[in-house]
């Protein structure tokens, strides 16, 4: 079946440093991938997308590129701040797994000022 | 605009207790879908449906029912609580299953004593 890892966390990161946060999937398919970013006390939020092979996704200096061959769509960031301090969940959703989406266990992400 | 509306946001219960779990949209989603959240296991899904009248089983549906009588509200319901249950559930909602970006309501926190 599907299935999305995610690097364990906490991550722990000085403001401004380079953020990478990994994350392989199995699918049965060609599934979209996504991150999905979750504040303290709030739901999770749609980061960026990817829906086909080599494709890259971005928002809110955020990018993650969709690999095929690696099964890989890592998140990163060349400049993190304090206010990206949250859990960050890799996800997908495929025709094989009747579209349902699929997390990750979620990298919890501290950023120091 | 509300989104995705979850109520409430805190809940106790006795174990053997029931209680149903509100979960409102205001964007003529078809999709609605209910997640628990638990420490590193990420989001797994309870139940979904795609649409008034039509609801499925996910990863770990036992223990919970979902009813699907119009298309803004899915609520969820404990039909006896028990101490597994203590979770984070959070409710979620899509123009279509799959590929589409999913928007989270808030989060419920449930603990069953």
């Amino acid at each position: 079946g599907n299935s999305v890892t995610q690097m364990e966390g906490p991550v722990t990161l000085s403001e401004e440093a380079f953020l990478t946060i990994n994350c392989t999937y199995t699918a049965t398919g060609y599934p979209s991938l996504f991150w999905y970013v979750q504040y303290p006390g709030e739901g999770l939020q749609l980061l960026l997308k990817a829906t086909k092979a080599d494709d890259k996704g971005s928002n809110k200096g955020f990018e993650a590129t969709y690999r095929k061959e690696t099964t890989s769509f890592h998140l990163e960031k060349g400049s993190v701040q304090v206010s990206d301090s949250a859990v960050y969940f890799c996800a997908l959703s495929d025709q094989g797994g009747g579209f349902k989406t699929i997390f990750g266990a979620g990298t919890r992400l501290f950023v120091k000022a | 605009n509300a989104g995705v509306t979850q109520t409430p946001k805190f809940q106790v219960l006795k174990t053997g207790q029931s209680m149903t779990l509100q979960c409102a949209q205001d964007m003529n989603h078809e999709y609605m879908s209910w997640y628990r959240q638990d420490p590193g296991m990420g989001l797994r899904l309870i139940h979904y449906s795609v649409g008034a009248g039509i609801t499925d089983q996910g990863e770990v549906p036992n223990g919970y029912n979902v009813s699907r009588s119009t298309t803004e509200d899915f609520p969820l319901r404990l039909l006896s609580a028990a101490p597994s249950q203590t979770s984070v559930y959070f409710c979620a909602s899509s123009y279509q299953q799959g590929n589409t970006e999913a928007f989270f309501g808030q989060g419920t926190r449930l603990t069953v004593v």
